[in-house]
């Protein structure tokens, strides 16, 4: 069965510091769809990433950067040089490659991130 | 602007009076899905529809009922709401039912019910 664990709730940190945000994935298929979305205080929800199974490179984007590692089931999420606008709620999701196309998201349970100057 | 939206944004009701939470998208979306999003439990999909006339039940279906009649309209409707049901409610689209699409989601509506 699909599962996604997030298994950090919370996680403080002071701005400057980086930070890692754990994501474990379980899945039978072999294609399949990682996503990253963030949900700030006001409640949005914000998609910051999508990578597929057979991509394996590591992705950065500005401060952001998320490493994959299909051995692990793995999809880790790191922001560098934090900052205050950072806080949010980060959910990680996955999504199967199934034939009925149903797309649909198994999220986890999410992470809270607090940034404090 | 390609937009989700929602309406209302927040409500308040109490058990047993029926209500409905709209759900537009301007981007000729195929698929549209209802979501529920609840402390320590992430988002859990409620309904989902592939296309027009076309819906089937998520993971938590119980309580709730859609329609698909228009391409861009799934409304979500509570015939008889429990307290139960109150959490933060997402509507998403996105352009084909498949895996690799970036689902939008809209604003997100907060359902109290007393």
């Amino acid at each position: 069965a699909q599962k996604v664990t997030q298994a950090q709730t919370e996680i403080s940190v002071v701005e400057k510091e980086d930070v890692t945000l754990d994501c474990v994935y379980e899945t039978r298929d072999t294609t399949y769809y990682l996503f990253w979305y963030k949900q700030p205080p006001s409640g949005e929800l914000v998609f910051l990433i999508r990578r597929n199974s057979f991509d394996e490179q590591n992705e950065i984007s500005g401060r952001y950067s998320w490493n994959f590692q299909k051995s692990t089931s793995s999809f880790n999420f790191t922001i560098t040089a934090s900052q205050v606008v950072d806080s949010a709620v980060y959910f990680c999701a996955l999504s199967e490659a199934s034939p009925a196309g149903t797309d649909k998201l198994i999220f986890g349970t999410g992470t809270r991130l607090q940034v404090f100057p | 602007e390609a937009q989700v939206t929602q309406n209302p944004r927040y409500l308040i009701t109490v058990t047993g009076k029926k209500l409905t939470v709209t759900c537009s998208q301007n981007m000729n979306h195929e698929y549209m899905s209802w979501y529920r999003q609840d402390p320590g439990l992430g988002l859990r999909q409620i309904y989902y529809s592939m296309n027009v006339e076309v819906t089937d039940k998520g993971d938590v279906p119980e309580g709730y009922k859609v329609s698909r009649k228009e391409k861009r309209n799934f409304p979500l409707i509570l015939e008889s709401p429990s307290p139960n049901q109150t959490s933060l409610y997402f509507c998403a689209s996105s352009l084909q039912g498949s895996s690799y699409n970036e689902q939008f989601f809209g604003p997100g509506t907060r359902l109290t019910v007393l």
